[in-house]
């Protein structure tokens, strides 16, 4: 079965430095996010993609954030200068079509700790 | 603005037990209902959905009905078993945008 691939699973940076979290969606999917998981609280979403443009994104995505799909299988979350408040876990989603009742398939997530 | 309030705490319950895990949710328009879960090391997977009123979800044994009167998608299943261990999270998506809302989560645990 097709599934949401992510790495690394595990990712340990100092403040300030710049982290790339990779993802690999299904492959014959349209449409594609990112949310994230501080711990003890809520998945939050932070972005969603689709026709190499940001369709939405939330408040929690600020200039720091970038999202890219650099070829035909990639889309990947740049966070430009970590705080420590960064740390989560960043979970990549994709949908075959948009709309309220489509399913998004999510990966297993990536780890991100800020020292 | 949108927003799911699930039960708090883990919940504990023996093999063949009974388990219920309350959600409810705030909506401004017709959302749609989620069920999601994380098994160890894993990511989230769909594990049920409902789309309108009253529709009922289902999926390995696991049920939730969409009620609009008392804004609730409470996950039932009659029989656990200890690899039903894991994390569910109820989750919405309303008119108009593509992003979900995610309840905080229950661990389940279940023991032989």
């Amino acid at each position: 079965e097709p599934e949401v691939t992510q790495t690394p699973s595990h990712q340990v940076t100092q403040m300030g430095q710049e982290v790339i979290l990779r993802c690999v969606p299904i492959s014959n999917h349209l449409y594609f996010y990112w949310y994230r998981q501080i711990l003890g609280q809520k998945v939050e979403f932070l972005v969603s993609f689709y026709n190499n443009e940001i369709s939405e994104k939330s408040e929690i995505f600020d200039d720091q954030f970038s999202v890219e799909r650099p070829d035909g299988s990639n889309f990947t979350l740049k966070i430009r200068s970590t705080k420590l408040e960064d740390s989560a876990m960043y979970f990549c989603a994709s949908s075959g079509i948009a709309g309220t009742q489509e399913t998004q398939y999510f990966g297993p997530g990536t780890r991100l700790l800020v020292l | 603005g949108n927003s799911v309030t699930q039960m708090e705490g883990p919940v504990t319950l023996s093999e063949e037990a009974f388990l219920t895990i309350n959600c409810t949710y705030t909506a401004t328009g017709y959302p749609s209902l989620f069920w999601y879960v994380q098994y160890p090391g894993e990511g989230l997977q769909l594990l049920l959905k409902a789309t309108k009123a009253d529709d009922k979800g289902s999926n390995k044994g696991f049920e939730a009905t969409y009620r609009k009167e008392t804004t609730s998608f409470h996950l039932e299943k009659g029989s656990v078993q200890v690899s039903d261990s894991a994390v569910y999270f109820c989750a919405l998506s309303d008119n108009g945008n593509n992003r979900l809302a995610f309840g905080k989560g229950n661990q389940v645990v279940v023991i032989p």
